[in-house]
């Protein structure tokens, strides 16, 4: 099945900082989302991100399906930012494969 | 509405014991999914249906059941609990595929479970 690396695995920010995650993947696919996960546990999509780029508000993606990545930009980051970024590469029908995610913490 | 509800919150089992995680949705979506969390390790996908009737397997099916008869409900067996089951569950459901820009991709807020 699709294999999924995230990178880097752990980021500490001061806040107003920008960061960039990455997320490759083994094969192609025909979707691709970006989760937050904050420090209670809740789970957000953040983007559904196939191709292209999308951006909303301070947080931005970009996924490059030919080269097989795709980059999370968070810019101004603020302390609510904290929590673990997971990317989800779908390689069939509604089959998304998790990365073990990057955890960010962003210090005031 | 209230989007993706898990019962229980947290549950502790005998080894040996069965039991059901309820999940249900009130959003009419069509696809509906089960994820385990273990620490260091992501969201691993368990089962998913795309509507009423129809299921499939995901990563880590084995120890595990599911049924979607109603669009709404989607409820999780555990067969016969065993230690490495201790995880936390989530429910997830969307939209179906259909290209649409934005598929409400929303989970419970998860069921912690501790085998014993």
């Amino acid at each position: 099945g699709i294999q999924v690396e995230q990178s880097p695995p752990d980021l500490i920010l001061q806040e107003g900082a920008n960061s960039t995650l990455r997320c490759n993947f083994s094969d192609s696919v025909n979707n691709l989302q970006w989760f937050h996960q904050n420090p209670w546990g809740q789970l957000i999509n953040l983007f559904y991100i196939p191709s292209g780029t999308k951006q909303n508000g301070r947080l931005s993606a970009t996924t490059v399906a030919t080269e097989r990545y795709s980059l999370l930009y968070i810019s101004s980051s603020q302390t609510t930012d904290s929590g673990v970024y997971f990317c989800a590469p779908c390689s069939g029908t509604y089959k998304y494969i998790f990365g073990t995610g990057t955890r960010l913490k962003v210090l005031a | 509405n209230a989007g993706v509800t898990q019962t229980p919150k947290f549950q502790v089992l005998k080894t040996g014991q069965s039991m059901t995680l309820q999940c249900a949705q009130d959003m009419n979506h069509e696809y509906m999914s089960w994820y385990r969390q273990d620490p260091g390790m992501g969201l691993r996908l368990i089962h998913y249906s795309v509507g009423a009737g129809i299921t499939d397997q995901g990563e880590v099916p084995n120890g595990y059941n599911v049924s979607r008869s109603t669009t709404e409900d989607f409820p999780l067996r555990l067969l016969s609990a065993a230690p490495s089951q201790t995880s936390v569950y989530f429910c997830a459901s969307s939209f179906r595929h259909q290209g649409r820009d934005n598929y409400g991709y929303t989970f419970g807020s998860g069921t912690r479970l501790t085998v014993v």
